[in-house]
């Protein structure tokens, strides 16, 4: 149980064009789901906060028009990197909780995104 | 504010060889404590997990960890090395009974490589 899918797991594209990456817990509903970026040899930065239906907590320094975070429902979110640039290449990781007291995540395999 | 503290940045061992992981957190209370291995492009795996009761924490693939309140340690321990225990691994704080909406904080990592 508890899994947490991610798709695509890497993808390549053009500097300023538009990247969708797709987070879904395939046995649990996921009320929270968190973004991180993980740079190489670096360890995971949390990105921005998702809560089902509400819209996203974002990070100090992470900027929202350029990371759209979607969570439209218990099982899946989103994160759209707008106009992507080079220096967006990166590890990008979801995770997924659920209520009942503790704090444990469950974590999707990432997505590398390279930008050219 | 919760921290988390892996003082090695990189550690080299025997297979068959023991081993031994730190993590130091600051935290005003007990945290619940958590460790993860995260094989290369892969996400996290959970290890283990320590919220209360027995200090001495079993996980999976023969890893165990002890939380040590006195000296806010709670190292990561594995009696024979496996090859395959080539990774990296990350250890993990967050604040308890927060209903799974909390932030967690993630160590900056140990590289674990294994010699023949």
């Amino acid at each position: 149980g508890a899994v947490v899918s991610q798709h695509p797991s890497w993808v390549i594209c053009k500097s300023g064009t538009s990247v969708k990456i797709e987070c879904r817990s395939l046995d649990f509903q996921a009320t929270t789901m968190f973004w991180y970026r993980q740079f190489p040899k670096q360890s995971l930065m949390l990105m921005a906060t998702s809560n089902e239906g509400s819209k996203a907590t974002y990070e100090q320094g992470v900027e929202k028009d350029k990371f759209l975070i979607n969570h439209a429902s218990l099982t899946l979110s989103t994160l759209t990197v707008t106009s992507a640039h080079p220096e967006d290449s990166s590890f990008y990781i979801c995770s997924a909780t659920t209520s009942g007291g503790y704090n444990e995540q469950f974590f999707g395999p990432g997505t590398r995104l390279t930008v050219l | 504010a919760q921290s988390v503290t892996q003082p090695d940045i990189h550690i080299t061992v025997s297979e068959g060889a023991s081993l031994e992981l730190r993590c130091n957190y600051s935290y005003g209370a007990t945290p619940y404590l958590f460790w993860y291995v995260q094989s290369p492009g892969q996400g996290l795996q959970l290890l283990l997990k320590y919220f209360s009761g027995d200090t001495l924490v079993q996980g999976i693939k023969g890893f165990e960890a002890e939380f040590k309140r006195s000296q806010s340690s709670f190292n990561l321990r594995k009696p024979s090395v496996h090859w395959s225990d080539a990774a990296e691994y990350f250890c993990a704080v967050g604040p308890p009974g927060s209903g799974g909406y909390q932030k967690v904080t993630f160590g900056t990592g140990t590289k674990l490589q294994v010699i023949p």
